[in-house]
């Protein structure tokens, strides 16, 4: 098993560009969150997913949007990316919020 | 009242003492609570669940006091390596997985 997935590692992006993180899980699990943690500051939910089709805003949604097609993938889409959304993003995934997460490596983006 | 609260810290304690942090948590119907673990830069782990009547791994003790409403954390005899940011997880309402801000612990040679 190789857990969950990430890609790209580190990525550096221009004000205005978009792109998709990558996220991916061969737990079968059905939920999956994205998270984004800033210096010094906690995880915060950007959006999640209880299954395929499903999706829903967490915390901080505004500039990302996801899909959920299968089970296995959940992409996080940066529409028009901005300085305030360097950061470092997780995902993870779990069999639901009774569960233990288990996240993904990280995705270092900062935005010039 | 936040949904899980937890003390920044930072904790600087010296090495071979015991340290032990609380959480706070809002819904009295959570059902499962963890800590993790996380290394700077690096992805949360997870340290232990939570049991009802509490549980030991190794110099790890964690405690659930539903009456008050919070989960706490032992470490004993303490190591260079425990020095980490330890995270409070408990489930809300709807399923939801909700992060404490997690609380930094160094360990002073």
């Amino acid at each position: 098993n190789a857990g969950v997935t990430q890609t790209p590692k580190f990525q550096v992006l221009k004000t205005g560009q978009s792109m998709t993180l990558q996220c991916a899980q061969d737990m079968n699990h059905e939920y999956m969150s994205w998270y984004r943690q800033d210096p010094g500051m906690g995880l915060r939910l950007i959006h999640y997913s209880v299954g395929a089709g499903i999706t829903d805003q967490g915390e901080v949604p505004n500039g990302y949007n996801v899909s959920r097609s299968t089970t296995e993938d959940f992409p996080l889409r940066l529409l028009s990316a901005a300085p305030s959304q360097t950061s470092v993003y997780f995902c993870a995934s779990t069999k639901s919020g009774l569960y233990e997460q288990y996240f993904g490596p990280g995705t270092r983006l900062t935005v010039t | 009242r936040k949904e899980v609260e937890q003390d920044p810290g930072p904790f600087n304690v010296p090495e071979g003492a015991t340290v032990a942090f609380n959480c706070t948590y809002s819904n009295s119907a959570s059902q499962s609570f963890f800590w993790y673990r996380q290394d700077c830069r690096k992805e949360p782990k997870l340290l232990m669940s939570v049991y009802s009547s509490g549980n030991e791994d190794g110099r790890f003790t964690a405690q659930l006091n539903r009456a008050s409403q919070y989960i706490s954390l032992l470490i004993r005899d303490s190591k260079l390596s425990d020095s980490a940011t330890y995270l409070c997880v408990v489930n809300g309402e709807d399923d939801k997985i909700i992060f404490g801000k997690g609380t930094r612990l160094h360990i002073l040679p």
